[in-house]
């Protein structure tokens, strides 16, 4: 089992549209969960943290759920500009800031 | 954006022939890390760097080496390159910690597409 798995996808949604992924990770010990984002052939970049009791950010809102191990990401309205892979990372407490990386999900918005 | 550069940016070399990726930063982060980006595995932790001379292993190691003379730079060093290390590889750092949460952020280099004949 991998230690972080997302959502195969892709998504393929209309402009305006909501859509969430969801990611799980199996350490129960993991400390720190982020979202990245990477547009194609290009780096990946932070999109959000994700803080124990949830945050916001505009348009985009990140879940932790400790009990059953996943985090979540939802975008509303989505936008022709949110088409990417979103990459759901997990820190291991312990682990000196090694980032594990689900293989991410593919997000299509079209018009 | 984070001040980080990563040189060259595309690179094409023969199996057997040594390459050197250069990371360089210029946020004065301590820690600092090498990935690779293969289709099907995601980003994978190759090395990673905690402060000067301070190194250590990470995921897929092997036919890998890294160097930290200095803050703002981390080397990656293929030894003797291989076909299986046709890959992109990412450098990246750690911001500053958030002392309320004990939130550490990556942030990346744009990356090097390496290419082994």
């Amino acid at each position: 089992r991998k230690e972080v798995e997302q959502d195969p996808g892709p998504f393929n949604v209309p402009e305006g549209a909501t859509v969430a992924f969801n990611c799980t990770y199996s350490n129960s010990a993991s400390q720190s969960f982020f979202w990245y984002r990477q547009d194609c052939r290009k780096e990946p970049k932070l999109l959000m943290s994700v803080y124990s009791s949830g945050n916001e950010d505009g348009r985009f809102t990140a879940q932790l759920n400790r009990a059953s191990q996943y985090i979540s990401l939802l975008i509303r309205d989505s936008k022709l500009s949110d088409s990417a892979t979103y990459l759901c990372v997990v820190i291991l407490s312990g682990s000196a800031r090694q980032l594990t990386f689900g293989s991410g999900t593919q997000l299509t918005v079209l018009p | 954006d984070a001040g980080i550069t990563q040189s060259p940016r595309h690179k094409v070399t023969e199996t057997g022939t040594p390459v050197t990726l250069r990371c360089h930063q210029t946020e004065n982060h301590r820690y600092m890390y090498w990935y690779r980006q293969d289709p099907g595995h995601g980003l994978r932790l190759i090395h990673y760097s905690y402060g000067v001379k301070d190194t250590d292993k990470g995921e897929v190691s092997d036919g890998y080496s890294v160097s930290r003379s200095k803050t703002e730079d981390f080397l990656l060093t293929l030894e003797s390159a291989t076909s299986s290390q046709t890959s992109v590889y990412f450098c990246a750092i750690s911001s500053s910690p958030v002392r309320t949460s004990g939130i550490y952020e990556q942030y990346f280099g744009p990356g090097t597409r390496l290419t082994v004949t």
